[in-house]
């Protein structure tokens, strides 16, 4: 069965210092994953997938097979960065299986 | 992103109260998805829907249904609401025709807010 793990629930650094948001997963098939957001009173959304290779806001996440890993890392956070996210792991059919989120707080 | 509503925002409601939960969407999708948010659990697929005539459980169905109107609508209904059903309740949508190379994005909506007392 498809697991995905966030082991922090709550990750606090000071703006400027690197930051690092860890996701694990379990999962038979071949991986698909994504890094979801939620900022203050906004909606749930897309920050970046594994399949893009893409970097998003100063962020990026490299899918590793072997340690079944999908952490997401900035150098220098940002205030602005403060947040909810969410790891995912797309299984089959397009469902996706959630982490249990990790609150990034960005101290000024 | 406003194309993906949800009605109503907030309720409260008591145990035993049938509750429906509405979710439209103009982005033409025709996946459709219901989950609820609760603190250090995540968000956990209720049901989902591939098109009108397609319904799957998801891992938390039980005391939950649903009704797939139309592309645009899809209902989540709790028949006996019960306490342990608070919770933060999130729509969302996708595209069966994603680009190719590229995997389907889910657009969400507000969520809604259900207290049950």
């Amino acid at each position: 069965a498809q697991r995905v793990t966030q082991p922090e629930k709550l990750l606090s650094v000071f703006k400027g210092a690197p930051v690092e948001l860890k996701c694990n997963y379990s999962y038979s098939g071949s991986p698909e994953l994504f890094w979801y957001v939620q900022y203050s009173r906004q909606r749930l959304q897309l920050l970046l997938r594994h399949i893009s290779r893409e970097s998003i806001k100063g962020f990026t996440a490299d899918l590793n097979k072997g340690e079944t890993s999908f952490h997401l890392k900035k150098p220098f956070a940002q205030e602005e960065d403060s947040a909810m996210y969410y790891c995912a792991l797309r299984t089959s059919y397009g469902k996706l299986t959630f982490g249990q989120g990790t609150i990034l707080t960005v101290h000024p | 992103d406003a194309d993906v509503t949800q009605t109503p925002r907030n309720r409260i409601t008591k145990t035993g109260k049938r509750i429906m939960l509405e979710c439209s969407q103009t982005k033409g999708h025709d996946r459709m998805y219901w989950y609820r948010q609760d603190p250090g659990l995540g968000l956990r697929l209720i049901y989902y829907s591939f098109d009108v005539k397609d319904i799957n459980k998801g891992e938390i169905s039980d005391g939950y249904s649903v009704s797939r109107q139309a592309q645009a609508k899809f209902s989540l209904s709790l028949e006996s609401a019960i306490p342990n059903q608070t919770a933060l309740y999130f729509c969302a949508t996708s595209d069966l025709r994603s680009k190719a190379g590229t995997t389907d994005t889910q657009y969400f909506g507000p969520g809604t807010r259900l207290t049950v007392l």
